[in-house]
């Protein structure tokens, strides 16, 4: 069925240090794919997304990549802050209609 | 709360019981769907629902049941064939069109008591 890999699972980094977490996906007929914030006991929050026929996108101190051909994409943010600190979730548009997420990458920043 | 709600926000369970929990949203979406969320696991689809009376099965779907009566309400059962049913459970609804502008609840803590 259909998958989306994440990695890490975890990640810890100084502030101010960049984080980039990947994530690769199985259904070559995916075509949007949004990246998800989530504090401790709260709802998953947008953060940003990105369509299948752009490669990048970009906002503030976030972005996004995308490589089709190697279903893959990733996502970037610079001058890291303690309240980065949090789970990102992955999600690809499946073809049934429905988002597809991968198991989280928990996030920590130290001061 | 951001158009979706989900009551409650915690949830006891004893062994044998079925419970269901409320989602409603008051976005107009046509697609509603249930994850669980499990530490480590990020999120699985339980049922999703593309149109009212109509609703289709997700990764994790037994010891689950929906219904789709309006387009405002998903409410999701865990019945007592659930054997693991302690999770933080999810209600997302989206514009129907794709995924597109997919908004969250949120959620309800169940625990087997």
């Amino acid at each position: 069925g259909e998958n989306v890999e994440q990695h890490p699972s975890t990640l810890s980094v100084q502030e101010g240090d960049s984080a980039v977490i990947k994530c690769t996906y199985s259904d070559s007929a995916s075509n949007y794919f949004p990246w998800y914030k989530q504090e401790l006991g709260k709802r998953p929050q947008l953060i940003i997304d990105i369509r299948s026929n752009v490669g990048e996108k970009k906002d503030q101190r976030i972005a996004v990549t995308l490589n089709k051909t190697a279903k893959h994409f990733s996502l970037h943010i610079t001058e890291t802050q303690p309240e980065d600190s949090a789970v990102y979730f992955c999600a690809a548009g499946g073809s049934q209609g429905n988002l597809i997420f991968g198991k989280g990458t928990k996030l920590s920043v130290k001061p | 709360d951001g158009g979706i709600t989900q009551s409650p926000k915690y949830l006891f369970r004893k062994e044998g019981q079925n419970v269901t929990l409320s989602c409603e949203q008051n976005l107009n979406h046509d697609a509603m769907y249930w994850y669980r969320q499990d530490p480590g696991q990020g999120l699985r689809l339980i049922y999703y629902s593309q149109i009212v009376n109509d609703f289709q099965k997700g990764d994790i779907a037994e010891g689950y049941s929906v219904s789709r009566e309006k387009k405002e309400s998903f409410p999701l059962t865990v019945t007592s064939a659930q054997k693991n049913p302690t999770a933080f459970y999810l209600c997302a609804s989206s514009t129907g069109q794709g995924v597109y502008g997919y908004t969250f609840g949120s959620g309800t803590r169940l625990t087997v008591v």
